[in-house]
């Protein structure tokens, strides 16, 4: 069975300090992965989508940046964080673009 | 941009009851998800529904969706104190694979 993995589960860093996140799924090849945040008491924003190796389809400019370095292996990076970059992250796979998607279980950003 | 808008935004039920939430959404789309997420949690897929599908069930959810209206609803029978959580309906256009969701709806189901 398939099974998606986020790192770490709360983070608090300063303003102005770097970030990486990673998610990694595992009992599935070539999956679509997707970036999420969301604010409190919000629905979720698509950040970034990913159909394959080195393929980054970027939806809101921001402070962030994403990588598919590997098959299965997502990253949300920031080379320095502002305070509007707190939020709940959510990585998520696919196998069919539009289709059901499955989440992880979330980061918890908190930039001071 | 958030497509899909639930209605109501809060929902206060008595274990055993029914839950009716609504989604509605401006363009045509390809199909529409349903998620459940439990507080601090991540989003657990319910049920999809494609466009030319007008009711699905699974368990003890129902899913229906008049496209003419541009309008799905989420029907939770018999519910639980385990169902309280935020559900979220998700649109799926044509052209545009990307899943937009909307912005929640809090259930509370007190035992």
């Amino acid at each position: 069975s398939q099974t998606i993995h986020q790192w770490p589960a709360t983070l608090v860093q300063p303003v102005g300090s770097p970030l990486s996140l990673e998610c990694t799924v595992e009992g599935t090849s070539n999956p679509n992965l997707y970036w999420y945040r969301q604010a409190a008491g919000r629905g979720l924003q698509l950040l970034f989508y990913s159909v394959g190796i080195g393929q980054i389809s970027s939806e809101v400019p921001q402070n962030l940046s994403a990588s598919r370095p590997q098959d299965r292996q997502f990253i949300l990076s920031s080379k320095k964080l502002l305070l509007s970059d707190s939020g709940f992250y959510l990585c998520a796979w696919s196998d069919t673009l539009g289709d059901e998607q499955y989440f992880g279980p979330g980061t918890r950003l908190t930039v001071t | 941009s958030q497509q899909g808008e639930e209605d109501p935004q809060a929902l206060s039920i008595q274990e055993g009851e029914n839950a009716t939430m609504n989604c509605s959404y401006k363009t045509s789309i390809n199909n529409l998800q349903w998620y459940r997420q439990n507080s601090g949690r991540g989003l657990v897929h319910l049920i999809l529904i494609r466009s030319n599908e007008r009711e699905k069930h699974s368990g003890r959810l129902r899913v229906t969706l008049d496209t003419s209206k541009k309008s799905s609803s989420l029907l939770i029978t018999a519910s639980r104190a385990a169902d309280t959580a935020s559900y979220f309906c998700a649109t799926s256009s044509y052209g545009n694979n990307r899943l937009a969701f909307g912005k929640g709806n809090q259930v509370v189901v007190i035992p």
